[in-house]
């Protein structure tokens, strides 16, 4: 099957301070990523859609200043949220495409806490 | 605005009953369909995509499409407490694949 990787699985970090939150596709090639968050007891809510070799596509009311993200290659994209701030504390859930062109399949989410 | 509705629930159901999970769609052109299974503290996992009208079976999970309806459901058999967790629809959008999701429907399975 498509299996996705995420690292870390948990970070901590301070206010202020910057993270970066890997997503891999290990057996496959994934031209196209997505980014979700999910805050406590709510559903996912799609932040991006990362491209291989090309910009992001940011959805509505996501600052791509702030939430910078890169796909350089076939099988990683990276997510870094930027001055982070307490609000940011959410679960961050990467998922690609598998074989079929609109099944997404999802890595194991990374739990950000900014204290 | 494109939408995918669930009933939130709590649905519950007892062991080894059929569980029956609804989602309604407003975009009638979109052409996919799937079932997530999430746990709690957990990423969600696929677990059913439909494509064309009518069921789709897949072990215990049945999944039924009915696009002059909207309509996408999800047949869970001989419920067991492992299957408690919230279930996800979602529908494709866009031409890069982006799927709107709805916002779950919590399933618990009691022994």
């Amino acid at each position: 099957g498509a299996v996705v990787s995420q690292h870390p699985s948990r970070v901590i970090c301070k206010s202020g301070t910057s993270v970066k939150i890997e997503c891999r596709s290990l057996d496959f090639q994934a031209t196209t990523m997505f980014w979700y968050r999910q805050f406590p007891k709510q559903s996912l809510m799609l932040m991006a859609t990362s491209n291989e070799g090309s910009k992001a596509t940011y959805e509505q009311g996501v600052e791509k200043d702030k939430f910078l993200i890169n796909h350089a290659s076939l099988t990683l994209s990276t997510l870094t949220v930027t001055s982070a701030h307490p609000e940011d504390s959410s679960f961050y859930i990467c998922s690609a495409h598998g074989t079929s062109r609109y099944e997404q399949y999802f890595g194991p989410g990374t739990r950000l806490t900014v204290t | 605005q494109k939408e995918v509705e669930q009933n939130s629930g709590p649905l519950s159901v007892p062991e080894g009953a059929i569980a029956s999970l609804n989602c309604t769609y407003s975009d009638r052109v979109s052409q996919s369909f799937f079932w997530y299974r999430q746990y709690s503290g957990k990423s969600p996992e696929l677990i059913m995509s439909i494509y064309s009208n009518g069921d789709k079976e897949d072990g215990r999970f049945t999944a039924q499409l009915n696009k002059a309806s909207q309509y996408v459901s999800l047949l869970i058999r001989d419920s067991q407490p492992s299957d408690s967790a919230t279930y996800l629809c979602a529908v494709n959008e866009g031409s890069q694949g982006n799927l709107i999701f709805g916002k779950g429907t919590k399933l618990s399975v009691k022994p």
